[in-house]
């Protein structure tokens, strides 16, 4: 059981759009710690998506988006591709683990 | 280019020790806290271990606190995790990360990650 809940699977035709909650407490999210994404294609190593709750890397589309709100935070992916498929984890600090915790990760299928 | 390249996986008896190396190279490795994190097979990822860039402060999961140990050697650009007393749990792909900091540490870039089994 994560810390951070994220559903299991999430699906969307291509151009669709789609979110991926993740859901904290007053530990983590809660408590203004900020929130992080990350992707991984099969087969790969992890890749960061979005870090302090909605910036974007250099070098990753706008079509990836990162909000927070309260206890929770979401990714929404618009405008759909193939190539989106992956394994998608969020990621925070929880000040009573004294840790870094990451969602149970939520896969994504391109329909 | 920023690289991160792991090494030292392998099988091991449960009870024994393993060293895994991350060799860094692209950027000033002195300058950034690092990581490690593990993927168990077919499961999600597990923060296991952050160092601080001159090596003095570590931070540990409970999983692994008093078993494993976090060092790093800026003049060779190597970050290690010494794993001892390894159980069949410990079995995972671990990766090796640089760490940012924005209201807590997130990992910028990733290694191809190192395979680690523990079993007899």
């Amino acid at each position: 059981q994560s810390v951070l809940t994220q559903p299991p699977s999430v699906s969307g035709a291509p151009g669709q759009r789609v979110t991926i909650s993740c859901t904290g407490s007053s530990s983590n999210i809660g408590a203004r710690y900020d929130v992080h994404w990350y992707q991984q294609l099969p087969g790969t190593a992890p890749k960061l998506l979005i870090y302090g709750n909605a910036n974007r890397p250099s070098g990753v589309p706008d079509r990836f988006s990162g909000s927070k709100s309260d206890t929770s935070a979401s990714l929404a992916i618009t405008g759909l591709q193939a190539e989106d498929e992956a394994d998608y984890y969020c990621q925070s600090y929880d000040s009573s683990l004294s840790g870094w915790v990451f969602g149970g990760g939520t896969k994504l299928t391109v329909l | 280019q920023v690289q991160l390249v792991e090494s030292g996986g392998g099988l091991v008896n449960p009870g024994g020790s393993l060293r895994l190396s991350c060799a860094a190279s692209g950027f000033t490795f002195s300058d950034y806290y690092m990581s490690w994190i593990r993927q168990a097979p077919g499961k999600g990822l597990e923060w296991v271990s952050y160092i601080s860039n001159i090596g003095n402060t570590m931070y540990y999961a409970d999983s692994v606190r008093g078993r494993f140990t976090i060092s790093r050697d800026n003049a060779k650009n190597s970050l290690f995790l010494q794993m001892d007393s390894l159980r069949a749990e410990d079995t995972a792909v671990y990766y090796c990360a640089r760490a940012r900091y924005s209201s807590g540490y997130y990992d910028d870039y990733w290694g191809q990650g190192t395979l680690v089994t523990v079993s007899s």
